[in-house]
């Protein structure tokens, strides 16, 4: 069983909506990671953080998507005006962070589907 | 983003048999190596890694990596139906994140 924690596991949003999903990610693990996983099954990172910091994101993520970490609440993700093209499953990860984050085992939650209609 | 290719892209093999996929990283930064597995409805959950070139042993499961060609090969041997997912190495390699594979989906005919 997962024990990173996203809600809610289905999203359906028209265009132009606003879309907003929350992890929790496994207790003990400072950083986190959010993918998205078209229809095809391709990976696209978004987005990470060590504790409330942003570590790395792409271009998209900087334009349309905020995403946080605050310190004691669930990290998010938010998509400020869905289009088409974002209806994905929205991967959050996370990972222990005690030898770099980079070479780490990702522990994922469920995810969250996002239909934009 | 893509770096990581996957072969082939499905696998189908019969129960009690040997699946062996394929991943090559075309970016010598990124050379080091997890597997992953994802059922349907889940995330993805990881099942080794490889840093090393050589084998490396994990129950049914062997990874083999060669650095040089930065190619790596998962072998699930004494396939069983549970087996039946999509399988995705992920690259990375300090410090920046693991980049994904395109997938494999494995098919294990009871």
């Amino acid at each position: 069983n997962s024990k990173v924690i996203q809600t809610p596991r289905y999203l359906v949003k028209g265009q132009g909506q606003k879309a907003k999903m929350r992890c929790i990610p496994e207790k003990g693990h400072p950083v986190v990671f959010w993918y998205q996983q078209n229809k095809n099954n391709e990976f696209k990172f978004l987005i990470n953080f060590q504790n409330q910091e942003v570590l790395q994101q792409i271009d998209m993520t900087e334009k349309r998507f905020s995403a946080e970490c605050p310190s004691n609440s669930p990290c998010s993700l938010e998509i400020q005006s869905s289009e088409a093209g974002d209806s994905a499953l929205y991967l959050c990860a996370s990972s222990p962070g005690t030898g770099g984050f980079s070479n780490e085992r990702l522990f994922f939650g469920h995810g969250t589907k996002l239909s934009v209609l | 983003q893509q770096k990581v290719q996957q072969s082939p892209e499905s696998l189908s093999v019969p129960e009690g048999g040997m699946a062996s996929l394929n991943c090559t990283s075309s970016d010598r930064n990124f050379q080091y190596f997890w597997w992953y597995r994802q059922h349907s409805g889940e995330g993805p959950k990881a099942l080794m890694s490889i840093f090393s070139d050589g084998d490396k042993k994990e129950g049914r499961f062997t990874a083999h990596l060669n650095k040089a060609s930065l190619h790596v090969s998962l072998h699930i041997r004494d396939s069983q139906p549970s087996d039946s997912a999509l399988y995705f190495c992920a690259a990375s390699g300090p410090p920046t994140y693991q980049r994904f594979g395109t997938g494999t989906k494995l098919q294990v005919v009871p």
